[in-house]
Order: C-alpha cells, then sequence, then structure tokens
C-alpha cells in the first residue's frame, strides 16, 4: 500500500513567487493535514482538510491557502513568496472519527531565494 | 495553552548505550493523545507510538519502551541498547481533538536529536 506522498520533493522559487507544493493521502484517508518545519522553529500545524473542508488553520498569514479534492489530495499554496517560507513541507494523512496516528509524507523542500 | 516541551536539544551516545528522551506535555483537556515521532535524515516522519490520556500502562516494544505518568505530565522514551541506525530527531507530540473527535492537529515539542556514536 502506497504512503502519502509529496511533490515535488525539491522547490527553488524566488521572492515574491508563487509555490504549489501537492499531496496525495493514504487510500482511504479523508483528512490531510499539512506542516512547516522550518530551521529554528521547529515543527507548526498550518492547515487541516477534511472532506474538501478547511477544518483547521494554523497560525499563518493568508498567502498560505489550499484545498483538497474530491480524491482527498490536496495541494499547499503558498503566495508572495518570502525568504522565511523557505522550510520543509510536510503532508500527513488519516481517517476522520478516530484520533490515529497521522501518516506523514518524505517532504517538500521549499528553497527561496 | 498547550505545550510540549522537550528540554534536551542533543544528546550522543556510543553505541550499546541505553539513552531517555524526555518529553513534558501541558494540557488542560481530559481526553488527549500523545505521540513519538522519528525523523531520519531523510525528513520523513516515522510514527513509533501512540498513548491516549486513560493508558498508562508502560509500553515495550522490542529495544524501544516508553513510561506514561499523568502525574508528572510526562512520557518519556528510552532506547535500549542504542545502535547507530537510532540516529535521528525523536519529536514528540500532543494531538488536540476537534471537528468530529478527529486530530485537530498534532502540537509537537521542539525535537531531540540523538546522535549514537559507533
Amino acid at each position: 500500500e502506497a504512503g502519502v506522498t509529496q511533490s515535488p520533493t525539491h522547490l527553488i522559487k524566488t521572492r515574491g513567487q508563487q509555490a504549489t507544493l501537492r499531496c496525495s493521502p493514504i487510500s482511504g484517508h479523508t483528512s490531510v493535514y499539512w506542516y512547516q518545519q522550518a530551521l529554528g522553529l521547529g515543527l507548526q500545524f498550518l492547515l487541516w482538510y477534511d472532506e474538501g473542508e478547511e477544518r483547521n488553520r494554523g497560525n499563518f498569514p493568508p498567502r498560505f491557502s489550499g484545498r483538497q479534492f474530491p480524491n482527498y489530495s490536496s495541494e499547499l499554496n503558498v503566495n508572495a513568496l518570502e525568504l522565511e517560507d523557505s522550510a520543509l513541507y510536510l503532508c500527513a494523512s488519516n481517517i476522520l472519527g478516530g484520533v490515529t496516528e497521522a501518516f506523514f509524507g518524505q517532504g517538500t523542500r521549499l528553497t527561496v531565494v | 495553552a498547550q505545550k510540549v516541551t522537550q528540554a534536551q536539544t542533543e544528546i550522543s551516545v556510543v553505541e550499546k548505550e541505553d539513552v531517555t528522551l524526555d518529553c513534558v506535555y501541558e494540557t488542560r483537556d481530559t481526553t488527549y493523545y500523545l505521540f513519538w515521532y522519528k525523523q531520519p535524515p531523510s525528513g520523513e516522519l516515522v510514527f513509533l507510538i501512540r498513548r491516549n490520556s486513560f493508558d498508562e500502562q508502560n509500553e515495550i516494544s522490542g529495544r524501544y519502551s516508553w513510561n506514561f505518568q499523568k502525574s508528572t505530565s510526562s512520557f518519556n522514551f528510552t532506547i535500549t541498547a542504542s545502535q547507530v541506525v537510532d540516529s535521528a530527531v525523536y519529536f514528540c507530540a500532543l494531538s488536540e481533538i476537534g471537528y468530529g473527535g478527529a486530530t485537530n492537529k498534532l502540537i509537537f515539542g521542539t525535537g531531540t536529536l540523538l546522535a549514537v556514536q559507533p
């Protein structure tokens, strides 16, 4: 069974540009979570989607947005990139209704230059 | 507010030594879940264990063991006879329960970098 997959693995963008990161959850999982792991800041919760709806949002500016598609895959968009957006972005999936462990993907390393 | 503290930033041990990674949490919820994840250099977070707030039994899985004590709000992780392959960053996390009774989000500690020297 395939795990959580994220693409691309690495992404280099220029300040001011937009970045789009993608995540495919484990088959049967309806919830997708996004986390940012920036150097020195640890793992910070960004967004939670389930059944196509945004269920919760972390303390990030509106230029961080996303969506979840009918097949439960998800996209994270970061607009007007700033240098401090450089980080590893991790996606996790899990089923709704049970507090199970979340399974994480390998991450997308975003570098803003 | 919910918070997870991993006071040990880095630990270095020699292979075959036992090592304990500390985790202290804060929450006002009566129902919550605690997790440990391992992050090797590849970056992916690997799930190790989940424990709910009503189950204080210690758990052992091979060389790994976990000690959950609600009285001290701690959930410590011990690796017995450490190996070089155990070298990684280890994160303790606390779940916040939200919509539908599901994990609203995970609140992570800052992680402990474990270096096991041969």
